[in-house]
Parts: structure tokens; C-alpha cells; sequence
């Protein structure tokens, strides 16, 4: 099964600061179709997961630009440029490439 | 508009089978796949499994020897059947559309205690 790694575990910030949160791979998720199906959702507290960003760097609909995806092969990036304070929450990465699908471990973003 | 949304018991006791059901509306089951994940309290997400559009079905392999997962299209339905309930099986409940997770329910909490 493909594990998926999630840096850093926690992370705190301050509004208006941009961070980043890495998803690495324990293979590559370049699918035999040229996609590579790695998604990042956020889940605030006691709500289900929000897709944020699919296929490496496609902003869901209704998700502000602040958020963006970056990477290829076995390393990606979630970066959000200028935290506001609802960005509080738990972000995952997963993958849809290989089956099993996988989660990454998460990371929790809290605002000082 | 696009809702997904489980149901089924909140208590299940040790050795049982845990049953829920997933109604969705605003699509169709033979157009979209539904795949369950689960999160026991206070910890990640775990997939488990998946129907496919074309009926196809998946497992996670830590969970395949209990797990099945059914559906209804006549009834926009997705069923998911789990044995053998552990205390470690405690999690909320959710399904979701497609392998982007582009819509969720809100989850059903599941206890399996005595």
C-alpha cells in the first residue's frame, strides 16, 4: 500500500503568515493515464473533510486562492498564502492513484 | 444539489455486524463511485472501501476478510456491511463521492461497546 507522508505534524501560525505543508510518497502517483491523483482536504472541528485542492493543483470550486498545490511524482506541496483565522483545522493529503487509496497522518494548523 | 448522508446504528456490541447505509442525491450511482472512510475519535482518516460506478468493489486490505460493500441504484443507495465489531472499530462513519472526495456526508458516530 502506498504511504503517504505528512510534514509537519503541527503547525502554528499567525494571520497573514503563508505556510506549507509537505505529502510525500512512498511511490511515485503518476497514473498510467498522465494524472496524478493527489487531493488535499481540510477538516475544522467536528465538520466532515472539505476537498481543497484535486489532481495536484486544482482548486476546488469555492475555495479561496490563498490555497494552492504543488509537486510531481512522490512530492507535494499545500501552501496558503496569508492564513486567516478559518483556516484553523486538521489537512490531509490523499491519494487516488493506487488502490488502496490512502490518507496522510494530517496536520493540524492552529493560529496564535 | 450534491448530499450524501449515513445512517444506521449508533451502539454496536463486541462480535456483531455493523450495517449503514449511505443515501445520495443529485447524482447518480452508475456515474459516480462512493467510497467509505472512517475516523476513530480524535485520530486521521482511514479508507476502507469503495463501490464503483460500474458495480466494481474494493477493499482496504486490513479490513477485506470483514468488510462488503453492496449497493441499490434503483434506490440512490450505497450499503456498507462490517463483522466481527471491535472496540477499536469506534469511529465515526463517513461516505463520500468519487476517489477526489469531493462531497461528503456528515458522518454517523459508531460505538461498539457492551
Amino acid at each position: 500500500d502506498v504511504v503517504l507522508t505528512q510534514t509537519p505534524p503541527t503547525l502554528s501560525a499567525t494571520i497573514g503568515q503563508s505556510v506549507s505543508i509537505s505529502c510525500r510518497s512512498s511511490q511515485s502517483l503518476l497514473h498510467s493515464n498522465g494524472n496524478t491523483y493527489l487531493n488535499w482536504l481540510l477538516q475544522r472541528p467536528g465538520q466532515p473533510p472539505q476537498l481543497l485542492i484535486y489532481l495536484v493543483s486544482r482548486l476546488e470550486s469555492g475555495v479561496p486562492n490563498r490555497f494552492s498545490g504543488s509537486g510531481s511524482g512522490t512530492d507535494f506541496t499545500l501552501k496558503i498564502s496569508g492564513v486567516e483565522a478559518e483556516d484553523l483545522g486538521v489537512y490531509y493529503c490523499v491519494q487516488s492513484t493506487h488502490a488502496p487509496f490512502t490518507f496522510g497522518s494530517g496536520t493540524k494548523l492552529e493560529i496564535k | 444539489q450534491v448530499q450524501l448522508k449515513e445512517s444506521g446504528p449508533g451502539l454496536v456490541q463486541p462480535s456483531q455486524t455493523l450495517s449503514l447505509t449511505c443515501t445520495v442525491s443529485g447524482f447518480s450511482l452508475m456515474d459516480y463511485s462512493v467510497h467509505w472512510v472512517r475516523q476513530p475519535p480524535g485520530k486521521g482518516l482511514e479508507w476502507m472501501g469503495r463501490m464503483k460506478y460500474d458495480g466494481d468493489t474494493y477493499y482496504n486490505s486490513a479490513l477485506k476478510s470483514r468488510l462488503s460493500i453492496s449497493r441499490d441504484t434503483s434506490k440512490s443507495q450505497v450499503f456498507l456491511k462490517m463483522n466481527s465489531l471491535q472496540t477499536e472499530d469506534t469511529a465515526i462513519y463517513y461516505c463520500t463521492r468519487t476517489g477526489s472526495f469531493d462531497y461528503w456526508g456528515q458522518g454517523v458516530m459508531v460505538t461498539v461497546s457492551s
